[in-house]
C-alpha cells in the first residue's frame, strides 16, 4: 500500500474559523511533510516531521500549527487564516529522508473567505 | 535562495513523438534530485530519485539522466502517449536536510 490519504478534499472556511487538515499513511514511513501549492506555482515546503519530531519549519506563520500524534498521522491546524492562504495543501511521506521517494496525497483544496 | 529551473514551461507533441525536458539546479553541495509526474486532480507520482553524477534511470518509456557537476537533469519520454499528458516536476535537495525545492514544472500535452 503506497497510499497517502488526506481529508477533507475541499474546505471552505471563514477568517475566524478553526479547522484541521488530516493526513495518514500506513507505509511505516518516518518522515512526513506539509506543502502549500498556489496556482501555477511549484509546491513549497511548510513543515517536516522526522520520527514524530518537527525538524523543519519554513518560517510558516503561527496561524498554521502542525501536529504529529503518531508515526502514521499528520495534522495541520488552521486558525485565523487570511484569504491569501487559499491554496492546495499537500501531504507527503518518505521512509526517512530526502534521498528516498516522497509519496504524496491528493491534497486538500482550501478556500478562505 | 535555491533556484530550480525547468524548461520548456509547456510542450505539445503528437502521439508517438519522443520528447525531453530539462531541470537546472545549483551544482554546489548537491544531494538528491527527484522527478515527479502530476496529472490534474491526482497526487504527484514519483518517477525517479537520483543521487549520483552520471546516474541514468529508466521506467518503461521514461528515462532520466543526471549531471551534478554542471547542474542539470534531463527527462526523456520515448513514443509519447496521451496518458503521458501531465506536469513533470523536478525537485532538488542540497546539503542533506529534508527540504526539497521544486521547479515550476513542464506541462506536457500529447495529442492524437
Amino acid at each position: 500500500d503506497t497510499e497517502v490519504t488526506q481529508t477533507p478534499k475541499h474546505l471552505v472556511m471563514g477568517m475566524t474559523n478553526k479547522k484541521s487538515l488530516k493526513c495518514e499513511q500506513h507505509m511505516g514511513h518516518r518522515a512526513m511533510y506539509w506543502y502549500k501549492q498556489k496556482a501555477k506555482k511549484p509546491p513549497e515546503l511548510m513543515f517536516v516531521y522526522s520520527y514524530e519530531k518537527l525538524s523543519i519549519n519554513e518560517s510558516v506563520p503561527s496561524r498554521f500549527s502542525p501536529e504529529c500524534p503518531n508515526s502514521s498521522l499528520l495534522n495541520l491546524h488552521l486558525h485565523a487564516l487570511q484569504p491569501e492562504d487559499s491554496a492546495l495543501y499537500l501531504c507527503a511521506s518518505s521512509q526517512r529522508g530526502v534521498q528516498e521517494t516522497q509519496y504524496f496525497g491528493p491534497g486538500t483544496r482550501l478556500l478562505v473567505l | 535562495i535555491l533556484n530550480v529551473e525547468q524548461s520548456p514551461q509547456s510542450l505539445h507533441v503528437q502521439e508517438g513523438d519522443s520528447t525531453n525536458f530539462t531541470c537546472s539546479f545549483p551544482s554546489s553541495n548537491f544531494y538528491a534530485l527527484h522527478w515527479y509526474r502530476w496529472e490534474t486532480a491526482k497526487s504527484p507520482e514519483a518517477l525517479f530519485v537520483m543521487t549520483l553524477n552520471g546516474d541514468e534511470k529508466k521506467k518503461g518509456r521514461i528515462s532520466a539522466t543526471l549531471n551534478t557537476k554542471e547542474g542539470y537533469s534531463y527527462l526523456y519520454i520515448k513514443g509519447s502517449q496521451p496518458e503521458d499528458s501531465a506536469t513533470y516536476l523536478c525537485a532538488f535537495n542540497t546539503g542533506g536536510g529534508n527540504k526539497l525545492t521544486f521547479g515550476t514544472g513542464t506541462q506536457l500535452k500529447v495529442e492524437l
